[in-house]
């Protein structure tokens, strides 16, 4: 199985500051059809997961656009412009090139 | 609006079996693969199993092979999950989603595995 590592774990960041959340992953995630299948999600507390960014970069429906994804082969990240309290939550980077899917440990974010 | 409404979770004896049923609305339905991901009390994330539009390709995750079974049926709009012999590691939130790479979840349904 493709194992999927986030770091860090936890972070609390200060409204309107920058935040970043690294994956890794232990095969590269690039398909031979070009496409890197790479997913970010956030759960917010007492919600399921809802969908922030698919294929690495691409941002899902009305998801802000401080919220941002790069990196490519086995490293990723995903990047908050300027926190804001609805950011809250639990993030999770998922891999569907090979199954089992698997998702990282979850990073959590808090608000100071 | 994607809707997905899930549904039959509860408490049952290890060995029992439980269904699952999501019901989806606000998309076309047999167009989308399915999938179930569950999460079990404080933990991450683990996905369970996918479908695919009609049905002829199904996955699952080793812990749930020759357990579980995920069907679909597009007449109803409808994604099950079929759980036998279950154990107390199975106790999660089920959720149901949309796509292979879900994209909707629903709102998840709790099972409970304890004697």
């Amino acid at each position: 199985d493709i194992v999927m590592t986030q770091t860090p774990l936890s972070l609390s960041v200060t409204p309107g500051q920058p935040a970043s959340i690294s994956c890794k992953s232990s095969q590269s995630l690039l398909h031979s059809d070009g496409k890197t299948y790479l997913y970010w999600y956030l759960q917010k507390p007492g919600q399921p997961p809802q969908l922030l960014i698919y294929e690495v970069s691409n941002r899902f429906s009305g998801v802000p656009d401080r919220f941002s994804g790069s990196g490519s082969g086995t490293d990723f990240t995903l990047k908050i412009s300027r926190v804001e309290a609805e950011d809250v939550g639990v993030y999770y980077c998922m891999q569907s090139i090979q199954l089992p899917y698997t998702f990282g440990q979850g990073t959590k974010l808090e608000i100071k | 609006e994607v809707q997905l409404v899930e549904s039959g979770g509860g408490l049952v004896q290890p060995g029992g079996s439980l269904r699952l049923s999501c019901a989806a609305s606000g998309f076309t339905f047999s167009s989308y693969w399915m999938s179930w991901v569950r999460q079990a009390p404080g933990k991450g994330l683990e996905w369970v199993a996918n479908i695919k539009q009609d049905g002829s390709e199904k996955y699952y995750v080793d812990s749930v092979k020759g357990r579980f079974t995920i069907s679909r049926d597009n007449a109803k709009n409808s994604l099950y999950l079929q759980m036998n012999s279950l154990r107390a590691e199975d106790t999660a939130v089920y959720y149901c989603a949309r796509c292979w790479y879900p994209d909707y979840w629903g709102q998840g349904t709790l099972v409970t595995v304890s004697s």
